[in-house]
């Protein structure tokens, strides 16, 4: 299983575009990146999903490089209820291996 | 449409008291998952189906957690002489067969093991 290594917390101004970024060296061919958000007392929600270069939906935006060691989520202009715990998984979309959620980067967004 | 549910929100049970916790997978979900969240931290892998079979079961923390699928519907884990340790938020997900990237939250069940 791919290991991710993202920031344990970060701070933001409301109105501010925050890019929180997940290394994952060892990203295998058939693997896929996936973000989660997780609000407090609920469960985690799906946000996007990708394999490489960059991806956009209404909620963010994914940039993956062409080496795929790492990849950035991008929230535009936060406001104060993007103030959520943020995961970034990697692994195949089949087969039988678990999906593994590490702790995840605290974000808080300051109005 | 309707979400993944579980039940109960809230459980509180005192030590040594076994517990049920039940979850209903979307419609058409041949894959479910459960994890358990103790307080400020990360999701741990328990158990995931594949429809009623489980061909991962190495996250259960010990013989006391069991967990079974029927009809590649609903699901139960159940916690036998619970432990103090045990309190934590269980979430579970479910996901089409293929996608399980793609997981989708039920609000989980708050345990408190008094």
């Amino acid at each position: 299983l791919a290991k991710t290594t993202q920031p344990i917390s970060m701070d933001s101004y409301e109105g501010q575009e925050v890019n929180i970024t997940c290394s994952h060296n060892n990203i295998a061919t058939n693997d896929y990146i996936t973000w989660y958000q997780q609000f407090p007392s609920q469960g985690p929600r799906f946000i996007i999903q990708g394999y490489k270069t960059k991806v956009t939906n209404e909620v963010a935006s994914l940039f993956i490089p062409a080496d795929r060691k790492s990849s950035t989520l991008s929230l535009p202009r936060v406001s104060l209820s993007d103030t959520a715990v943020y995961y970034c998984l990697v692994g195949d979309a089949g087969g039988y291996q678990k999906v593994t959620f590490g702790t995840g980067t605290k974000l808080q967004v300051i109005p | 449409g309707a979400g993944v549910s579980q039940s109960p929100s809230n459980k509180v049970t005192e030590k040594g008291k076994d517990v049920e916790l039940r979850c209903d997978p979307i419609s058409g979900h041949t894959a479910l998952y459960w994890y358990r969240q103790r307080l400020g931290q990360g999701l741990e892998f328990l158990i995931y189906f594949q429809g009623n079979s489980a061909p991962d079961k190495s996250g259960l923390p010990s013989d006391r957690f069991s967990a079974e699928r029927t009809g590649e519907s609903v699901s139960t884990l159940t916690i036998q002489r619970t432990q103090q340790e045990d309190s934590a938020v269980y979430l579970c997900a479910s996901s089409f067969r293929g996608k399980k990237n793609e997981q989708y939250f039920g609000p989980g069940t708050r345990l408190t093991v008094t």
